[in-house]
């Protein structure tokens, strides 16, 4: 069945770091996938998403490939903030009207000053 | 647009007792609801599928006649933990299929009810 995986955390940055969160996945078909962000306390937000083989996602400085050969979508950031520090989780749809989206098991980011 | 609301968004209550969670589509109409239900450090687990007017789809290893749904209305789904106990505090998340539906539907969140039994 179809399924993600991402990096375990958690995920420890200094400010203006680089970030990276890897996210791979297992899929029939033609597959969406997403990022969610999770702040402390708060619902999921979707951040950004990416419905076809080689679309770009991107928003607030995120972005995300769609690499269908690698099967992956990670998640990358040039310079986080504090204010990033969050669950990051990343989700597939199989496109099939009316499903569940399927989650991996989240990373959670944390970022110093 | 498309907002999703949960109330209560956060509950305490006795072991034994019964507890009714609300998700409301603000502003669209929503035929399929979603409830999740998220542990610490781990991600959502799909627990059901709700279509307004039928009988909520559950999925494997979740216990119907504990976790109640019921989707009478086109922007309300409910969610009935029936004799709590501690094992059942989580936090448990609902999301609506919004108003473009196909293909390439979205999901929308609600914000979340964090659960305690004590």
């Amino acid at each position: 069945g179809n399924s993600v995986t991402q990096m375990e955390g958690p995920v420890t940055l200094s400010e203006e770091a680089f970030l990276t969160i890897n996210c791979t996945y297992t899929a029939t078909g033609y597959p969406s996938l997403f990022w969610y962000v999770q702040y402390p306390g708060e619902g999921l937000q979707l951040l950004l998403k990416a419905t076809k083989a080689d679309d770009k996602g991107s928003n607030k400085g995120f972005e995300a490939t769609y690499r269908k050969e690698t099967t992956s979508f990670h998640l990358e950031k040039g310079s986080v903030q504090v204010s990033d520090s969050a669950v990051y989780f990343c989700a597939l749809s199989s496109n099939q009207a009316g499903t569940a989206l399927i989650f991996g098991k989240g990373t959670t980011l944390s970022v110093s000053s | 647009g498309a907002v999703v609301s949960q109330h209560p968004s956060r509950v305490i209550c006795k072991s034994g007792t019964s507890v009714k969670i609300e998700c409301r589509s603000l502003d669209f109409q929503a035929t399929t609801m979603f409830w999740y239900r998220q542990f610490p450090k781990k991600s959502l687990m799909l627990m059901a599928t709700s279509n307004e007017g039928s009988k909520a789809t559950y999925e494997q290893g979740v216990e119907k006649d504990k976790f109640l749904i019921n989707h009478a209305s086109l922007t309300l789904s409910t969610l009935t933990v029936t004799s709590a106990h501690p094992e059942d505090s989580s936090f448990y998340i609902c999301s609506a299929l919004g108003p473009n539906r196909g293909r390439y539907e979205t999901q929308y969140f609600g914000p979340g009810t964090r659960l305690l039994v004590l």
